[in-house]
């Protein structure tokens, strides 16, 4: 069964550092999300991308963020200096339409020091 | 804004016994709407979704949920528990207009031997 995939599993940064979370959607996929869910909260929105742009953003998806389909394969989130309160699991999810059932990855774990 | 409730950070039962984890949503139009698993350490898993069909639902390892519109509700049931259903679970919904999922708090359901 096709699945999304994720790299890497766990991220550590320093604070002030640039990561890039990875995310392998499944190949006929069209929409493209990413959700964050900080230790022992519920799971957020970040944003949600569809014919290389941004279709919907949260708040929380500030100018530190964005996201970029580099190629036919991945989907990227960037964040650009990273705060301590951005440690969290980051999922990234895939659906072949618009509101149909989004597939999640198994998640990064981003740890900022 | 669509919220989602769900009551009981912690529910325990014993091996055999019925489940039952609740969650209700705020829209007045019926979204569709969602459960999802997290075993430890792992991503999220699709357990069944309501998308304005038939308003019980049937999901993967005998759960079901019944989408009741007058009580706004989406309670995620199991006849009888097993020690492998030990894990987080979240309720989503996607309203109209919208792409993204928005989740619940989960509840974490623990089995009794």
């Amino acid at each position: 069964e096709p699945e999304v995939t994720q790299t890497p599993s766990h991220q550590v940064t320093q604070m002030g550092q640039e990561v890039i979370l990875r995310c392998v959607p499944i190949s006929n996929h069209l929409y493209f999300y990413w959700y964050r869910q900080i230790l022992g909260q519920k799971v957020e929105f970040l944003v949600s991308f569809y014919n290389n742009e941004i279709s919907e953003k949260s708040e929380i998806f500030d100018d530190q963020f964005s996201v970029e389909r580099p190629d036919g394969s991945n989907f990227t989130l960037k964040i650009r200096s990273t705060k301590l309160e951005d440690s969290a699991m980051y999922f990234c999810a895939s659906s072949g339409v618009g509101r149909g059932q989004q597939y999640f990855g198994p998640g990064t774990r981003l740890t900022v020091l | 804004a669509q919220s989602v409730t769900q009551l009981g950070s912690h529910v325990s039962v014993s091996e055999g016994a019925l489940v039952l984890l609740r969650c209700n949503y705020s829209s007045s139009v019926p979204p569709y709407l969602f459960w999802y698993v997290q075993y430890p350490n792992q991503g999220l898993q699709l357990l069944l979704k309501y998308t304005s069909a038939a308003t019980l639902v049937k999901g993967i390892n005998g759960f079901e949920a019944e989408f009741k519109k007058s009580e706004t509700s989406f309670h995620l049931t199991k006849p009888s528990a097993h020690m492998s259903d030990a894990a987080e679970y979240f309720c989503a919904v996607s309203d109209t207009g919208t792409y993204k999922y928005i989740f619940g708090t989960g509840t974490r359901l623990k089995v009794l031997a």
